[in-house]
């Protein structure tokens, strides 16, 4: 069964630092999420994308995260200067372009720990 | 924007008990409400979802009922096993947004003693 990947699986990095952390998506999806979870508390949605292009952002995606499609398979997140609140797992997720389906499907996410 | 209540936090029942956890959403033109089971470490994982034209659906154990005048809808698992131990989330998905984004409640934390 298909599924959703994503790199590292967990990173730990000093408060500043830039970190990347990657995702490659199911094959034939065209719609591609990041989303976080602080420890203990619930799955937040940060940001859509879609042909390319941010379709939609929370509060929490600030200037400091980026989203990118490099290529036809990866899907990074970049967050420019970590902050200690930034310590959370990151959750990609992708779905199919199909208009009667919703499922997400998530990948095991990448674990940031800022110190 | 989209809240989600969820309720309770934490629920414990005995093997072959039903257990029941209810969320609330703020927003009336919301209309996808998926379940995602959680198990500890691992990623959320879609069990059951209902659109807002539906007020109930069924699959064996698991059913999903929709209020759309409260503005809730509940999770039931029947015959509970030790393996449906993990943590539950709720979700709405706005109105406009195509599916876009998912607005999650807090979770519950299911415990089914054998």
């Amino acid at each position: 069964e298909p599924e959703v990947t994503q790199t590292p699986s967990h990173q730990v990095t000093q408060m500043g630092q830039e970190v990347i952390l990657r995702c490659v998506p199911i094959s034939n999806h065209l719609y591609f999420y990041w989303y976080r979870q602080i420890l203990g508390q619930k799955v937040e949605f940060l940001v859509s994308f879609y042909n390319n292009e941010i379709s939609e952002k929370s509060e929490i995606f600030d200037d400091q995260f980026s989203v990118e499609r490099p290529d036809g398979s990866n899907f990074t997140l970049k967050i420019r200067s970590t902050k200690l609140e930034d310590s959370a797992m990151y959750f990609c997720a992708s779905r199919d372009g199909m208009w009667n389906t919703g499922e997400l499907f998530f990948g095991e996410g990448s674990r940031l720990t800022v110190l | 924007g989209e809240n989600v209540e969820q309720h309770p936090s934490t629920l414990s029942v005995q093997e072959g008990d039903s257990a029941v956890i209810k969320c609330t959403y703020s927003d009336s033109a919301s209309n996808y409400f998926p379940w995602y089971k959680q198990e500890l470490g691992k990623r959320p994982q879609l069990i059951i979802d209902i659109r807002s034209n539906v007020g109930e659906k069924k699959d064996q154990r698991i059913a999903v009922t929709l209020n759309k005048t409260a503005k809730h809808f509940s999770l039931h698992i029947t015959e509970t096993q030790p393996e449906d131990s993990a943590v539950y989330f709720c979700a709405a998905s706005p109105p406009n947004t195509g599916f876009q984004k998912l607005v999650f409640g807090t979770g519950t934390r299911l415990l089914v003693s054998p």
